[in-house]
Protein backbone atom coordinates (compact mmCIF):
# COMPACT_ATOMS: atom_id res chain seq x y z
CA UNK A 1 0.00 0.00 0.00
CA UNK A 2 0.74 3.35 -0.46
CA UNK A 3 1.22 6.02 2.44
CA UNK A 4 0.42 9.54 1.63
CA UNK A 5 0.60 12.75 3.43
CA UNK A 6 -0.46 16.25 2.82
CA UNK A 7 0.44 19.62 4.03
CA UNK A 8 -1.23 21.71 5.93
CA UNK A 9 -3.84 19.38 7.30
CA UNK A 10 -6.29 22.59 7.40
CA UNK A 11 -5.64 26.39 7.30
CA UNK A 12 -8.22 29.32 7.17
CA UNK A 13 -7.24 32.44 4.02
CA UNK A 14 -8.13 35.52 3.24
CA UNK A 15 -10.23 35.66 0.09
CA UNK A 16 -7.81 37.24 -2.72
CA UNK A 17 -4.78 34.83 -1.25
CA UNK A 18 -3.27 31.99 -3.05
CA UNK A 19 -2.56 28.73 -0.78
CA UNK A 20 -0.05 25.62 -2.27
CA UNK A 21 -0.98 22.28 -0.90
CA UNK A 22 1.47 19.77 -1.05
CA UNK A 23 1.16 15.77 -1.69
CA UNK A 24 4.05 13.59 -0.58
CA UNK A 25 3.74 9.54 -0.95
CA UNK A 26 6.05 7.23 0.11
CA UNK A 27 6.53 5.22 -3.18
CA UNK A 28 6.78 5.85 -6.12
CA UNK A 29 3.71 5.86 -8.18
CA UNK A 30 2.70 6.47 -11.85
CA UNK A 31 -0.18 8.66 -11.57
CA UNK A 32 -1.31 11.46 -9.20
CA UNK A 33 -4.74 13.51 -8.94
CA UNK A 34 -6.05 16.47 -6.97
CA UNK A 35 -9.73 15.80 -6.02
CA UNK A 36 -12.23 18.11 -4.76
CA UNK A 37 -14.89 17.74 -1.81
CA UNK A 38 -17.12 20.32 -1.55
CA UNK A 39 -19.57 19.87 2.28
CA UNK A 40 -22.38 18.08 1.62
CA UNK A 41 -21.00 17.15 -2.36
CA UNK A 42 -19.39 14.30 -4.21
CA UNK A 43 -15.34 14.15 -4.71
CA UNK A 44 -14.53 16.09 -7.82
CA UNK A 45 -11.63 15.50 -9.74
CA UNK A 46 -9.24 18.26 -10.37
CA UNK A 47 -7.18 17.41 -12.70
CA UNK A 48 -4.24 14.63 -13.23
CA UNK A 49 -1.10 15.80 -11.74
CA UNK A 50 1.82 14.59 -14.66
CA UNK A 51 5.44 14.04 -14.18
CA UNK A 52 7.45 16.86 -16.30
CA UNK A 53 4.19 18.10 -18.15
CA UNK A 54 1.56 19.98 -17.46
CA UNK A 55 -1.39 19.17 -15.74
CA UNK A 56 -4.64 17.13 -17.43
CA UNK A 57 -7.47 19.56 -15.99
CA UNK A 58 -11.02 18.45 -16.10
CA UNK A 59 -13.96 20.81 -17.40
CA UNK A 60 -14.17 23.44 -15.14
CA UNK A 61 -10.98 23.56 -13.54
CA UNK A 62 -7.93 25.87 -15.41
CA UNK A 63 -4.21 26.10 -15.07
CA UNK A 64 -5.03 29.53 -14.24
CA UNK A 65 -7.21 28.91 -10.61
CA UNK A 66 -5.33 25.62 -9.89
CA UNK A 67 -1.58 25.54 -10.75
CA UNK A 68 -0.27 22.11 -10.27
CA UNK A 69 3.43 20.86 -10.24
CA UNK A 70 4.63 17.03 -9.97
CA UNK A 71 8.63 17.44 -9.84
CA UNK A 72 9.38 13.87 -9.68
CA UNK A 73 7.29 10.56 -8.79
CA UNK A 74 6.36 10.70 -5.20
CA UNK A 75 5.23 14.62 -4.99
CA UNK A 76 2.92 16.82 -6.48
CA UNK A 77 1.37 20.61 -5.41
CA UNK A 78 -1.88 22.19 -6.07
CA UNK A 79 -2.17 25.48 -5.56
CA UNK A 80 -5.53 27.30 -5.26
CA UNK A 81 -5.32 30.78 -6.40
CA UNK A 82 -6.83 34.14 -5.19
CA UNK A 83 -8.77 32.33 -3.47
CA UNK A 84 -13.01 33.15 -2.25
CA UNK A 85 -15.25 31.78 0.26
CA UNK A 86 -16.18 28.91 -2.33
CA UNK A 87 -12.83 27.51 -2.67
CA UNK A 88 -14.09 26.54 0.80
CA UNK A 89 -13.26 22.81 0.44
CA UNK A 90 -11.25 19.55 1.39
CA UNK A 91 -8.70 19.28 -1.22
CA UNK A 92 -7.66 15.37 -1.70
CA UNK A 93 -3.98 14.12 -3.28
CA UNK A 94 -5.13 10.53 -4.76
CA UNK A 95 -2.20 8.36 -6.41
CA UNK A 96 -2.78 5.07 -8.73
CA UNK A 97 -0.31 2.32 -9.69
CA UNK A 98 2.52 1.73 -7.48
CA UNK A 99 5.37 1.00 -9.17
CA UNK A 100 5.91 -2.89 -8.69
CA UNK A 101 2.54 -2.96 -6.62
CA UNK A 102 -0.98 -2.72 -7.58
CA UNK A 103 -3.19 -0.30 -9.38
CA UNK A 104 -5.04 0.50 -6.50
CA UNK A 105 -5.98 4.01 -5.82
CA UNK A 106 -5.00 5.15 -2.59
CA UNK A 107 -6.15 8.78 -1.09
CA UNK A 108 -4.37 11.21 1.07
CA UNK A 109 -5.70 12.25 4.25
CA UNK A 110 -7.11 15.66 2.83
CA UNK A 111 -6.49 19.54 2.94
CA UNK A 112 -9.49 21.16 4.68
CA UNK A 113 -9.39 25.05 3.24
CA UNK A 114 -11.75 27.25 4.96
CA UNK A 115 -11.56 30.70 2.92
CA UNK A 116 -12.85 33.68 4.88
CA UNK B 1 -19.43 8.85 -18.81
CA UNK B 2 -20.26 7.51 -16.13
CA UNK B 3 -22.73 8.44 -13.07
CA UNK B 4 -23.71 7.23 -9.05
CA UNK B 5 -26.46 7.95 -7.06
CA UNK B 6 -26.13 6.87 -3.75
CA UNK B 7 -30.09 6.95 -2.77
CA UNK B 8 -29.40 7.65 1.76
CA UNK B 9 -27.48 10.80 2.24
CA UNK B 10 -27.79 9.28 6.02
CA UNK B 11 -28.36 6.07 7.73
CA UNK B 12 -29.05 6.02 11.31
CA UNK B 13 -28.35 2.55 12.51
CA UNK B 14 -28.39 0.43 16.51
CA UNK B 15 -25.24 -1.21 17.38
CA UNK B 16 -24.94 -5.04 15.83
CA UNK B 17 -28.02 -4.32 13.97
CA UNK B 18 -27.65 -4.82 9.75
CA UNK B 19 -27.41 -2.36 7.34
CA UNK B 20 -27.19 -1.55 3.30
CA UNK B 21 -26.03 1.51 2.14
CA UNK B 22 -27.74 1.55 -1.81
CA UNK B 23 -25.73 2.81 -4.55
CA UNK B 24 -26.93 2.88 -8.49
CA UNK B 25 -24.87 3.75 -11.29
CA UNK B 26 -25.33 5.06 -14.65
CA UNK B 27 -23.07 3.74 -17.72
CA UNK B 28 -23.07 3.40 -21.41
CA UNK B 29 -20.13 0.98 -20.82
CA UNK B 30 -18.92 -1.83 -18.77
CA UNK B 31 -17.92 -1.12 -15.37
CA UNK B 32 -15.74 -0.91 -12.64
CA UNK B 33 -17.43 -0.63 -9.30
CA UNK B 34 -15.90 0.26 -5.22
CA UNK B 35 -17.07 1.61 -2.12
CA UNK B 36 -15.06 3.67 -0.08
CA UNK B 37 -15.16 4.55 3.71
CA UNK B 38 -13.98 7.78 4.98
CA UNK B 39 -13.62 8.00 8.89
CA UNK B 40 -13.79 11.55 9.93
CA UNK B 41 -10.63 13.29 9.32
CA UNK B 42 -8.82 10.99 7.25
CA UNK B 43 -8.87 10.27 3.60
CA UNK B 44 -10.49 7.95 1.60
CA UNK B 45 -9.86 3.83 2.25
CA UNK B 46 -11.13 1.28 -0.28
CA UNK B 47 -13.37 -1.23 1.63
CA UNK B 48 -14.12 -2.90 -1.89
CA UNK B 49 -14.37 -3.59 -5.49
CA UNK B 50 -15.93 -5.33 -8.20
CA UNK B 51 -13.40 -5.72 -11.57
CA UNK B 52 -14.94 -8.84 -13.16
CA UNK B 53 -16.12 -12.50 -11.81
CA UNK B 54 -18.14 -13.10 -9.03
CA UNK B 55 -20.84 -10.87 -8.39
CA UNK B 56 -20.77 -10.90 -4.46
CA UNK B 57 -17.56 -8.98 -3.36
CA UNK B 58 -16.12 -9.22 0.50
CA UNK B 59 -14.53 -6.46 1.75
CA UNK B 60 -12.51 -5.26 4.63
CA UNK B 61 -13.98 -4.86 8.55
CA UNK B 62 -17.10 -7.45 7.01
CA UNK B 63 -18.64 -5.36 4.33
CA UNK B 64 -19.44 -6.80 1.64
CA UNK B 65 -21.65 -5.44 -1.67
CA UNK B 66 -23.29 -7.23 -4.73
CA UNK B 67 -23.16 -6.50 -8.40
CA UNK B 68 -26.67 -6.50 -10.11
CA UNK B 69 -25.74 -6.05 -13.67
CA UNK B 70 -29.54 -5.74 -14.44
CA UNK B 71 -30.43 -3.50 -11.79
CA UNK B 72 -27.57 -1.72 -12.44
CA UNK B 73 -27.09 -1.67 -8.62
CA UNK B 74 -24.08 -1.91 -6.35
CA UNK B 75 -25.34 -1.90 -2.22
CA UNK B 76 -23.01 -2.51 0.33
CA UNK B 77 -24.29 -4.58 3.57
CA UNK B 78 -22.86 -5.65 6.99
CA UNK B 79 -24.94 -8.22 8.86
CA UNK B 80 -23.81 -6.69 12.14
CA UNK B 81 -22.24 -2.78 12.46
CA UNK B 82 -20.16 -1.47 15.30
CA UNK B 83 -19.91 1.79 16.75
CA UNK B 84 -16.22 1.80 14.82
CA UNK B 85 -17.98 1.93 11.21
CA UNK B 86 -19.85 5.18 11.77
CA UNK B 87 -17.87 7.22 8.85
CA UNK B 88 -18.80 8.42 5.51
CA UNK B 89 -19.39 5.85 2.85
CA UNK B 90 -18.83 6.94 -0.89
CA UNK B 91 -20.06 4.10 -3.80
CA UNK B 92 -17.93 5.31 -7.04
CA UNK B 93 -17.83 3.56 -10.43
CA UNK B 94 -15.09 3.88 -13.36
CA UNK B 95 -15.58 2.09 -17.21
CA UNK B 96 -13.86 -0.62 -17.32
CA UNK B 97 -10.19 -1.88 -19.20
CA UNK B 98 -8.60 1.81 -18.37
CA UNK B 99 -7.25 4.07 -15.88
CA UNK B 100 -9.43 3.49 -12.52
CA UNK B 101 -10.03 7.04 -12.13
CA UNK B 102 -14.06 6.78 -10.02
CA UNK B 103 -16.81 9.15 -11.02
CA UNK B 104 -18.16 9.39 -7.29
CA UNK B 105 -21.08 9.21 -5.19
CA UNK B 106 -22.16 11.90 -2.56
CA UNK B 107 -21.86 9.54 0.33
CA UNK B 108 -23.63 7.97 2.60
CA UNK B 109 -23.09 8.97 6.53
CA UNK B 110 -23.68 5.91 8.68
CA UNK B 111 -24.62 6.65 12.03
CA UNK B 112 -24.21 4.09 14.43
CA UNK B 113 -25.50 4.70 17.83
CA UNK B 114 -25.18 2.36 20.90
Amino acid sequence: SAVISQKPSRDICQRGTSLTIQCQVDSQVTMMFWYRQQPGQSLTLIATANQGSEATYESGFVIDKFPISRPNLTFSTLTVSNMSPEDSSIYLCSVEGLLGGSDEQYFGPGTRLTVT
Amino acid sequence: AQSVTQLDSQVPVFEEAPVELRCNYSSSVSVYLFWYVQYPNQGLQLLLKYLSGSTLVKGINGFEAEFNKSQTSFHLRKPSVHISDTAEYFCAVSASGGSYIPTFGRGTSLIVHP
